[in-house]
């Protein structure tokens, strides 16, 4: 069974630009979530997919962010326009089913850097 | 708020020693508890879990942890460490009503030969 990946493993944009993050859960797995790591400090909760739908979005820092699951299968973290704090580790997670809700499994993370 | 502290930047010990990574909580209810290590240029991998049951958990690579719920704490322990358990450690917290983890900010535990 493949695990969580994301891509890319690192991104360098500049302030202003756009970037969009992408997940892909494992298979099967009804619920995806974002977390984010800024250097330093605690990994926080972005927000949680179960299915397509929207669970809870309340640690979305801005409506800079935009998180879409269309379908229900990989997931997409869009950041326009990027700000120097929007610099972090982007993990995302999954988990088969509300049963199983704590059993979360991580991708590798994406790496954004913004200048 | 609910949070997870782990008081320490970093934690080095010398290879053979014991080890203990610290960690305590302030979540409502009675929460899931969990530590994660990531490697360099790894993502995260789940070590244990207390859920419910016997307060000393044991994990992989001959980790363990005790849940003590006087002291809302949850350290990472293990008995002899080796140079390859260098990394990142993240204590983490589930309420039993929500399904966002709480994450501490992380331990560096480094190991010297």
């Amino acid at each position: 069974e493949a695990g969580v990946t994301q891509f890319p493993s690192h991104s360098v944009i500049e302030k202003g630009q756009t970037v969009t993050l992408r997940c892909d859960p494992i298979s099967g797995h009804d619920n995806l979530y974002w977390y984010r790591r800024v250097m330093g400090k605690e990994i926080k909760f972005l927000l949680h997919f179960v299915k397509e739908s929207k669970q809870d979005e309340s640690g979305m820092p801005n409506n800079r962010f935009l998180a879409e699951r269309t379908g229900g299968t990989y997931s997409t973290l869009k950041v326009q326009p990027a700000e120097l704090e929007d610099s972090g580790v982007y993990f995302c997670a999954s988990s088969r089913d509300a049963l199983s809700s704590y059993e979360q499994y991580f991708g590798p993370g994406t790496r954004l850097t913004v200048t | 708020a609910q949070s997870v502290a782990q008081p320490e930047d970093q934690v080095n010990v010398a290879e053979g020693n014991p080890l203990t990574v610290k960690c305590t909580y302030s979540v409502s209810g009675n929460p899931y508890l969990f530590w994660y290590v990531q490697y360099p240029n790894r993502g995260l991998q789940f070590l244990l879990k207390y859920i419910t049951g016997d307060n000393l958990v044991k994990g992989s690579y001959g980790f363990e942890a005790e849940f003590n719920k006087s002291q809302t704490s949850f350290h990472l322990k293990k008995p002899s460490a080796l140079v390859s358990d260098s990394a990142l450690y993240f204590c983490a917290a589930l309420s039993y009503n929500t399904d966002k983890l709480i994450f501490g900010t992380g331990t560096r535990l480094q190991v010297f030969p």
